[in-house]
């Protein structure tokens, strides 16, 4: 079964309107959780990394007024959109690892796709 | 930095035809993993598989198997006699000491398209 969950899978909002996804580790505790976004026919891009406790830390060109992370527990990641706009519309992934040592092992969520009007 | 590439934007084939999608990385860790996964329409990502830079050796998981050449830093992936449900997208990806493994570095993502 999943260890990560997202939720919710699918999400219509209008323009201007903040929307809330959440991703949950389920059998591990996760001091860090990283966000993606995917364009309609496009790559995976990170767009941050959610640090347990304290600030998230933003990729190159992402805005961290405009996409707010909160990961106020050891396996609880939110992203919230604020104000979205249909240029937000996209395709946002989460996903986590068992953190110090970690050999490699990751697991992703299953997907929030928002789409804005 | 780290870098994937997947030259091949889509690939369609004729069922039961074995198709091969390549993936050429660059990176400047010794140490590194690399992985594919598939991504249906449904947009979830589907694990295949995960691969250490220290394990050379080549994988066959039924109709799957991965050909993995660190001198040529490629990781091809085959599918031998394609069926309808192997249409979707693969993505290729890497991941390296910079992220302590956490994060992945993915390719383009190839298409592939079979048809009955």
């Amino acid at each position: 079964g999943a260890v990560v969950s997202q939720h919710p899978s699918r999400v219509i909002c209008k323009s201007g309107t903040s929307v809330k996804i959440e991703c949950r580790s389920l059998d591990f505790q996760a001091t860090t959780m990283f966000w993606y976004r995917q364009f309609p026919k496009q790559s995976l891009m990170l767009m941050a990394t959610s640090n347990e406790g304290s600030k998230a830390t933003y990729e190159q060109g992402v805005e961290k007024d405009k996409f707010l992370i909160n990961h106020a527990s050891l396996t609880l990641s939110t992203l919230t959109v604020t104000s979205a706009h249909p240029e937000d519309s996209s395709f946002y992934i989460c996903s986590a690892s068992p953190g110090a040592g970690n050999t490699g092992e990751l697991f992703f969520g299953e997907g929030s796709r928002l789409t804005v009007l | 930095a780290q870098k994937v590439t997947q030259a091949q934007t889509e690939i369609s084939v004729v069922e039961k035809e074995d198709v091969t999608l390549d993936c050429v990385y660059e990176t400047r860790d010794t140490t590194y993993y690399l992985f594919w996964y598939k991504q249906p329409p449904s947009g979830e990502l589907v694990f295949l598989i995960r691969r250490n830079s220290f394990d050379e050796q080549n994988e066959i998981s039924g109709r799957y198997s991965w050909n993995f050449q660190k001198s040529t830093s490629s990781f091809n992936f085959t599918i031998t006699a394609s069926q309808v449900v192997d249409s979707a997208v693969y993505f290729c990806a890497l991941s390296g000491t910079n992220s302590g493994y956490s994060t992945l570095t993915f390719g383009k993502g190839t298409m592939l398209l079979v048809s009955p």
